[in-house]
């Protein structure tokens, strides 16, 4: 059973491009949720899905950032016109249901995002 | 005040001690509670969940105080291999974690 998979590991990117990251929730899991840790810092939560919608996204920038999990392939996370401050590394973590908040949720490796 | 709050550490201890971290949540509705650890540069793990009536896996013991919105984790005779940070997390319509409790498990 493959765990929650996330890609790419590693992401370069100039100021002003576009950043596209992607999730896989485990196998049975139709939850996702982005944060972002900046480095020495702690996990932030940005946006919870589930499957075509928005839960919640409390923690998203108002700009630049947004989030999706259609109804087939994977969630996406994209950043438009990055900026040196939005180098950071983003988790994706997926749960099997989330009535409540009271599921577990399990980490992808997360994509290490460096602006140049 | 934030959601979730922990003493940041460090924490150094030599193998073999026993460490307690703790960590208060400000959501009294709260349902939900966990402890995660995060080695350097990797996704965080789930170590454990916490219950009510406080839970024991082997070395490692977590209570909670809803009284007093507090969460502990106890680790009992150390070992190198702990040395990590360890996140609280509270959940009540999601998850929120705590900024991590960094520990060094020194020889």
């Amino acid at each position: 059973n493959a765990g929650v998979m996330q890609n790419p590991r590693h992401l370069v990117r100039r100021r002003g491009q576009e950043a596209r990251l992607r999730c896989s929730p485990m196998k049975g899991h139709s939850h996702v949720y982005w944060y972002r840790q900046l480095p020495e810092e702690g996990l932030k939560f940005m946006v919870y899905l589930q499957k075509e919608n928005i839960i919640d996204e409390s923690g998203m920038p108002k700009e630049r950032f947004s989030a999706e999990f259609p109804k087939e392939g994977p969630s996406i996370l994209r950043i438009q016109q990055v900026v040196r401050g939005d180098s950071a590394a983003y988790f994706c973590a997926s749960s099997p249901q989330a009535s409540g908040g009271s599921y577990e949720q399990y980490f992808g490796p997360g994509t290490r995002l460096t602006v140049t | 005040r934030k959601e979730v709050e922990q003493d940041p550490g460090p924490f150094n201890v030599p193998e073999g001690a026993t460490v307690a971290f703790n960590c208060t949540y400000s959501n009294s509705a709260s349902q939900s509670f966990f402890w995660y650890r995060q080695d350097c540069r990797k996704e965080p793990k789930l170590l454990m969940s916490v219950y009510s009536s406080g839970n024991e896996d082997g070395r490692f013991t977590a209570q909670l105080n809803r009284a007093s919105q507090y969460i502990s984790l106890l680790i009992r005779d150390s070992k190198l291999s702990d040395s990590a940070t360890y996140l609280c997390v509270v959940g009540h319509n999601d998850m929120r974690f705590g900024a991590g409790t960094r520990l060094t498990v020194k020889p």
